[in-house]
């Protein structure tokens, strides 16, 4: 059964730093990973998808990697803002089973400034 | 505007009486789903839709119906709602099947914070 962890569930830190968000799966067979934002209240947001043959998506100050066979990624801001707070969330899209997205808890992120 | 909406948004209802909430998305996708979040667990997979008159159970279907006679509407139906059904519930819909397309995506509406007392 595929299990997704966000380590850790939380993390607050001061305005412009860059930050690493990971995630882990435990299974490879995966076609895609998807990172979410949430913010409170709100619903989820896509920031980026790597499906399973790429290393690698960028969207401005975002950066995710993916490493399918050791089952990590990674998710990089650069430069940190306060309007970066939220909770962010991974999703594997496991291969076979039923249609669906597997997701970690999310990890609670506070930039202060 | 690409979007999928959901209504209501806040519902308080008690215990047994039926309601519906519905899912609409406007991007023409085949494959729709509904998910809840609850603290400490995490989004889970409630039903899910892979095309108009085809549904099938995710991990925690008890409770639930859904329907999808029109591609554009996935509503979840709670006949008779229970107080362990209060729970933010999440509607999702994409283009394809996972593996399919290479730039697939799962869009999500706004929620629905449902309270059963």
């Amino acid at each position: 059964k595929q299990e997704v962890t966000q380590i850790p569930a939380a993390l607050s830190v001061p305005e412009g730093e860059n930050l690493v968000l990971n995630c882990s799966f435990t299974d490879s067979a995966i076609y895609n990973l998807q990172w979410f934002r949430q913010d409170p209240g709100k619903g989820l947001t896509s920031l980026l998808l790597i499906q399973s043959s790429q290393r690698e998506q960028t969207s401005g100050r975002l950066n995710a990697s993916l490493d399918k066979s050791s089952g990590r990624s990674t998710l990089y801001i650069a430069a940190s803002q306060p309007g970066d707070s939220a909770t962010y969330l991974c999703a594997v899209r496991p291969i076979g089973g039923s249609e669906k997205l597997v997701f970690g808890k999310g990890m609670k992120l506070t930039v202060n400034p | 505007e690409a979007q999928v909406t959901q209504n209501p948004r806040y519902l308080i209802t008690v215990t047994g009486k039926k309601l519906t909430v519905t899912c609409s998305q406007n991007m023409n996708h085949e494959y729709m789903s509904w998910y809840r979040q609850d603290p400490g667990l995490g989004l889970r997979q409630i039903y899910y839709s892979m095309n108009v008159e085809v549904t099938d159970k995710g991990d925690v279907p008890e409770g639930y119906k859904v329907s999808r006679k029109e591609k554009r509407n996935f509503p979840l139906i709670l006949e008779s709602p229970s107080p362990n059904q209060t729970s933010l519930y999440f509607c999702a819909s994409s283009l394809t099947l996972p593996g399919l397309a290479v730039n697939y995506e799962q869009y999500f509406g706004p929620g629905t914070r449902l309270t059963v007392t």
